[in-house]
């Protein structure tokens, strides 16, 4: 149980393009999902909460217009990259819980982005 | 303020060895949580284990064994006769019980040889 799916895994894209992430939970309806962001040998840094039916609460420093959430519905969450650049290029990894943010999160497989 | 600290940034042993994993916490708060995941490198976090700061027994799974004393503010984590498979990356994680965000250590790069 506690499934979550990321699509797609890999993206590569121009510079200027805007990126659509998928996140979905397939088993257990998701209250709360998350999007974090990895860079390489570092740790996770949340960059949004989103609740179902609700404007997502983003972290300082990160651009709620340049990183479109959408929590549509229980199962679904999807992260837009509007007009990317090189300096977007990374690992976007979302995760979900199912009643609240105290929770246990459960990760999906992550997006790898590459913004040429 | 709440912080999560893994000292180690890589450990290296050789197959069949134990090995622990340390994780140091800092939070005011008396009802938090810990979390220890798995990040193997295809890149997706596993989770592994969640636990209460009302909840002081250690616990078993396994290969896998999780000492949590509150009076050291640690919760490490030791792997038993490790194997190749478990090379991965571990991170500790801490979350309080007002909905503060789930704060990660930096991460414990394990590598198993064979």
């Amino acid at each position: 149980g506690a499934v979550v799916s990321q699509h797609p895994s890999w993206v590569i894209c121009k510079s200027g393009t805007s990126v659509k992430i998928e996140c979905r939970s397939l088993d257990f309806q998701a209250t709360t999902m998350f999007w974090y962001r990895q860079f390489p040998k570092q740790s996770l840094m949340l960059m949004a909460t989103s609740n179902e039916g609700s404007k997502a609460t983003y972290e300082q420093g990160v651009e709620k217009d340049k990183f479109l959430i959408n929590h549509a519905s229980l199962t679904l969450s999807t992260l837009t990259v509007t007009s990317a650049h090189p300096e977007d290029s990374s690992f976007y990894i979302c995760s979900a819980s199912i009643s609240g943010v105290q929770e246990t999160q459960y990760f999906g497989p992550g997006t790898r982005l590459l913004v040429l | 303020a709440q912080k999560v600290t893994q000292a180690q940034t890589e450990i290296s042993v050789v197959e069949k060895e134990d090995v622990t994993l340390d994780c140091v916490y800092e939070t005011r708060d008396t009802t938090y949580y810990l979390f220890w995941y798995k990040q193997p490198p295809s890149g997706e976090l596993v989770f592994l284990i969640r636990r209460n700061s009302f909840d002081e027994q250690n616990e078993i799974s396994g290969r896998y064994s999780w000492n949590f004393q509150k009076s050291t503010s640690s919760f490490n984590f030791t792997i038993t006769a490790s194997q190749v498979v478990d090379s991965a990356v571990y991170f500790c994680a801490l979350i309080n019980n007002q909905g503060g965000k789930l704060i990660f250590g930096q991460g414990t790069e394990l590598s198993v040889k064979p």
